[in-house]
């Protein structure tokens, strides 16, 4: 299996602009995981989806930020508009709910907004 | 709401042996992770502790005390590529739900 897929792996926008980052799973795992990860702020949890349905949201920062996962093939995290400080490194990590806890992660997008 | 503490930052020697500690206060308890993160790179995971106890897996070992709250992770035989971002890491949650919650991480330098 080649994992978890991000893309892009590097965005570079300007304030103002959209960006959906993209996120396919492991293949037979149903419960996906949206981190954003910073220096001042750690590892944060974003969004989670369980069977393509979203069960808990309470990290997303705000409106600006939405999520979807159409199908059990693919999720995409959009932010706008985008503003300098949703600059960070956005994580995907997925898992299989009759298998282990461990959850993995994808490579990662860098997000940096000008 | 959840409290994750570990230290910031620690620095060994190569083939000496290193422990980082891990505190924390939860709503709850159903597990704790130990992640590694190269820098640049994604967290990998490492070890999973739900009773308590010592469990080893090769040079990295992982220790739990609920009713003490704590968790440490013991590297030993350390070498240049344990150099990374050590994430702790708790499933606060019961029941159906899984949200883990990651503490800040330890960065480990490790030197010749």
């Amino acid at each position: 299996d080649a994992g978890v897929i991000q893309s892009p792996r590097h965005e570079v926008t300007e304030m103002g602009q959209e960006v959906t980052l993209r996120c396919k799973p492991i293949s037979g795992h149903n419960s996906l995981f949206w981190y954003r990860q910073t220096m001042m702020r750690g590892l944060e949890l974003l969004i989670y989806f369980n069977n393509n349905v979203p069960i808990d949201d309470s990290g997303m920062p705000e409106d600006r930020f939405s999520a979807k996962m159409p199908n059990a093939s693919f999720s995409t995290l959009k932010i706008q508009p985008s503003e300098p400080r949703d600059s960070a490194v956005y994580f995907c990590a997925t898992r299989s709910t009759s298998g282990s806890y461990e959850q993995f992660f994808g490579p990662g997008t860098r997000l940096t907004v000008l | 709401g959840q409290n994750i503490d570990q230290p910031t930052e620690m620095t060994a020697t190569e083939g000496a042996i290193v422990q980082i500690n891990c505190t924390y206060q939860t709503s709850g308890f159903n597990g704790l992770f130990w992640y590694q993160q190269h820098a640049g790179e994604a967290p990998t995971f490492l070890s999973y502790n739900v009773l308590d106890g010592l469990e080893e897996k090769g040079r990295f070992s992982s220790f739990l005390s609920r009713s003490k709250g704590y968790s440490y992770l013991l590297l030993k035989e350390l070498q240049m590529k344990d150099s990374a971002s050590y994430l702790c890491a708790v499933r606060g949650e019961g029941g159906g739900s899984y949200i883990p919650t990651f503490g800040r991480g330890t960065s480990l330098i490790v030197h010749p």
